[in-house]
This record gives structure tokens, sequence and C-alpha cells, in this order.
């Protein structure tokens, strides 16, 4: 299995410029997660997925930020515009959910600069 | 809602054992237990579900005591390779739904 693929892995921009972070679960997962990392915050969840239907976007900070998952197969994370502040890692975690705890799977990451 | 964990950073020698905390000031489901190597994600270590729960993988285990709400990692006689930044992980039940949430982690530094 390929586990979970992010891309870009790295993404420099400048401020206010729109990013898009891309994400491909494992294939018969069906719960997706979006999370970014800091030292200052540490591993925040921004938003999770189940069955492609947004169940929790609490963590997203704010109205920049979008996600969608159009399929099973595919996520986005949206950042628009981009701020300085935005620059952090941004993991991609996929699992199978049944109902309950589930052991979750992290893609590489994209490390992103926002200058 | 975040789990704590404790200590913050644990610096050892090759064969030296280390314990690692988590505590909920909520009640706990689960507790996941992922390492991250520098530069690198999280990778799943293990899930306890039920409390009284231990489970151990090579030389790292795990408990997790239900009614103190809080679980710990043992790493015993710790090698090179057990360096990284530890997190425990929980759920926190809403509407239903379980909505995983992290310690602030602990970094383990192995010396030869």
């Amino acid at each position: 299995d390929a586990g979970v693929i992010q891309s870009p892995r790295h993404e420099v921009t400048e401020m206010g410029q729109e990013v898009t972070l891309r994400c491909k679960p494992i294939s018969g997962h069906n719960s997706l997660f979006w999370y970014r990392q800091t030292m200052m915050r540490g591993l925040e969840l921004l938003i999770y997925f189940n069955n492609n239907v947004p169940i929790d976007d609490s963590g997203m900070p704010e109205d920049r930020f979008s996600a969608k998952m159009p399929n099973a197969s595919f996520s986005t994370l949206k950042i628009q515009p981009s701020e300085p502040r935005d620059s952090a890692v941004y993991f991609c975690a996929s699992s199978f959910s049944g109902t309950g705890s589930y052991e979750q799977y992290f893609g590489p990451g994209t490390r992103l600069t926002v200058t | 809602q975040q789990p704590v964990q404790s200590p913050q950073a644990v610096i050892l020698r090759e064969g030296e054992d280390a314990v690692i905390n988590c505590s909920s000031s909520k009640a706990l489901y689960s507790v996941h237990w992922y390492r991250q190597k520098h530069g690198e994600a999280p990778v799943f270590l293990m899930i306890l579900l039920k409390g009284g729960e231990q489970k151990g993988h090579d030389k790292i285990s795990a408990s997790f005591n239900e009614k103190k709400q809080q679980s710990s990692l043992y790493l015993t006689a710790s090698q090179l390779s057990y360096s990284g930044t530890y997190f425990c992980g929980t759920e926190i039940i809403t509407g239903g739904s379980y909505i995983p949430t992290f310690g602030r982690g602990t970094s383990l530094i192995v010396h030869p």
C-alpha cells in the first residue's frame, strides 16, 4: 500500500496568495483528518471527514481556510489569502472508522512557508 | 480538553528505562500512542480501548487506567531508535462523533 499521499511536500508562497494542499488517503479508509503542527501549538486537528462528509471543522482557524472531500480518494485544504502565521507543517491522516476509536495513518506532510 | 503529557522531555542513555504519562480532565474512551521522528510524520504505536488494558510491542508497552483518566507509556532498555517525540491521543465524544485530540508531546532523546 502506498500510504497516505500528500502534495506538495514543500510550499513557499507570498502573503496574500492562495495555497492548495492535496491529500490522497489510503484506499478503503473512510475517515480523513487534516492537522496543522507548529512548535507553539503542537498538533491541532483542523477538520475531520467521515465518508466524505465534514464531521467537525471547529479547528479551522478562520474563513480563510476551507477543505473539501469530493470523493473517497481525494481531499484538499485551501488557504485564501495566506498569511505568515499560517506557516506550519500540514498533515493529512486517514483511518478506517467503524464506530469509536481507530488508529490513524499520517501522510508525510506539507511544509508551508508564507513570506 | 487536550490531554496533558508529562514530562515534556526525557534524556536517557541506551539501556535505560523511561515512562511517559498522559492524563485527561475528561473521561477517556481510549488512548492512542504515536511516535514522531524529526522531520517525519507521526507513526502509530498502539491503542488501548479498555480501562486496565495493557499492550506491548518490542520493549515499548502501555497501560490505561480508565478510572484515573490516564495512560502511561513504558520504554524499557531504550535504544537509539526510540528517540523522537511521543504523543498520546484520545477522543472527545461530540454529538455521537469521536473527535481526536493530541497532547503536546514528550521529547525523548536516547544517547549512546
